[in-house]
């Protein structure tokens, strides 16, 4: 079975950078078969996908967040990373790690972690 | 302000038929597959429906999914007390090169 688990700090201070970590099990990142993706939910924006990346390392993201958002990949730890920068209050979200079929959409999710951005 | 639009809310009593919409574009659900996912208070989305109709291992049968055009649809067949829960629909969108999604649809069973 596959399982995702998201990693990092809960409070984020303004201006700062968010920084998770999604830990896969159950798959292995680097079989080449899936993409890995980032997804957030809130309640004044709903779902809204961030970006993605592939093992080769490629990624793409979302427009609207691409100039403060980078994805990684760690083949060895079986891992991918979010860094979000220059976060506000409006970054408050409950942040998802997914395994993406690209068109076909994300069949597994992480259990979600809630980040806070406040002074 | 979600690309997919769904009605906020749906209702019904134990063993009823309840349906969910979700409208789309040409750039999304009319080109792409539907997915549909269950999100139970305090828990992550889970994947209900595939690619418009196909239900994942381990998914009641009264869950069925449809699309026509760009528009698509869930059924619930025979409410249970344990089908209350949030329901997202979400499709790849060629103009964001990724999945969009609709803001979901509370459904209460009465």
């Amino acid at each position: 079975q596959v399982q995702l688990q998201e990693s990092g700090p809960g409070l984020v201070k303004p201006s700062q950078t968010l920084s998770l970590t999604c830990t896969v099990s159950g798959d292995s990142i680097s079989s080449g078969s899936y993409y890995w993706s980032w997804i957030r939910q809130s309640a004044g924006k709903g779902l809204e996908w961030i970006g993605r990346v592939y093992t080769s390392g490629n990624t793409n993201y979302n427009p609207s967040l691409m100039s403060r958002v980078t994805i990684s990949i760690d083949t060895s730890k079986n891992e991918f990373s979010l860094k979000l920068n220059s976060v506000t209050a409006a970054d408050t979200a409950i942040y998802y790690c997914a395994r993406d079929r690209l068109w076909f959409g994300v069949d597994y999710w992480g259990h979600g972690t809630l980040v806070t951005v406040s002074s | 302000q979600s690309v997919l639009t769904q009605p906020p809310s749906a209702s019904g009593t134990p063993g009823q038929r309840v349906t969910i919409s979700c409208s789309g574009s040409t750039s999304n659900i009319g080109s792409k597959t539907v997915n549909w996912y269950q999100q139970l208070p305090g828990a992550a989305p889970k994947l209900l429906i595939s690619t418009n109709n196909q239900r994942p291992s381990g998914v009641p049968d009264r869950f069925s999914g449809s699309k026509s055009g760009t528009s698509a649809s869930l059924a619930i067949n025979g409410l249970q007390s344990e089908d209350e829960a949030t329901y997202y629909c979400a499709a790849w969108d060629d103009s964001l090169s990724g999945p969009v999604f609709g803001g979901g649809t509370k459904v209460t069973v009465l």
